[in-house]
């Protein structure tokens, strides 16, 4: 089956560390983004690609950068991580259609947290 | 602005009874709208949109463009329907692009 992988599930890591978050896809989307998801916030974008080197600023993005080398793979990197960056992130993939923009599917989610 | 409100954090009901988790957004184009699920340590997922106009899992949710709703409801609720849900509006060409999400109900149906 055509997924959303995201390495690792789980980290734990020390502030001011550098950490990279990796997210995979197999079903050939064009667009990825990345969330974080925190207790009673929802889930709020943090960036989004539509190509290949395409990145664009999602709601929070401060602190935090992407890089979109190739269609399948869309990677987040906290240069340097801060404690209140402790969240679950999700690694989203969509597909625009003539009929409109189409579901985004998620990766099961990576669990960070910074000490 | 763009925005969805989901008023509830925290819904609580009886198995068989109806259920009805509320979503209102703000949005000044023509909306797309969906429901998104999220059962305990599993990944979101789509539900239903509201172009499809379809019952997924027994839910139905109507967009009420002139009460700006797009309200999920279940005439009987079931245990396995605990969950997050999340309702997102799409915002493409807007400045963002992307989902919209509100910040979700937590159903939980008491046995």
């Amino acid at each position: 089956d055509a997924d959303v992988t995201q390495t690792p599930r789980n980290r734990i890591t020390k502030t001011g560390k550098r950490i990279m978050l990796e997210c995979s896809q197999t079903k050939g989307h064009d667009r990825m983004y990345w969330y974080r998801q925190d207790p009673g916030l929802g889930l709020r974008l943090i960036y989004y690609s539509f190509d290949v080197k395409d990145i664009n600023k999602g709601e929070i993005s401060d602190g935090y950068s992407v890089s979109r080398q190739a269609q399948a793979k869309f990677s987040l990197s906290l240069e340097s991580a801060i404690p209140n960056q402790t969240a679950l992130y999700f690694c989203a993939t969509s597909v625009r259609h003539k009929e409109g923009d189409q579901p985004q599917h998620f990766g099961d989610g990576t669990r960070l947290s910074i000490l | 602005a763009q925005r969805v409100t989901q008023p509830e954090k925290l819904l609580s009901v009886f198995k068989g009874a109806p259920v009805e988790l509320k979503c209102n957004y703000s949005y000044s184009g023509s909306p797309e709208l969906f429901w998104y699920v999220q059962y305990s340590r599993q990944r979101l997922q789509l539900l239903l949109r509201h172009i499809s106009r379809e019952s997924i899992k027994g839910f139905t949710a109507d967009l009420n463009k002139g009460e700006t709703s797009f309200h999920l409801k279940k005439p009987f609720a079931q245990e396995e329907d605990s969950a997050m849900y999340y309702c997102a509006l799409s915002n493409y060409g807007g400045s963002q692009g992307n989902l919209i999400f509100g910040k979700g109900t937590k159903l939980s149906v008491k046995p």
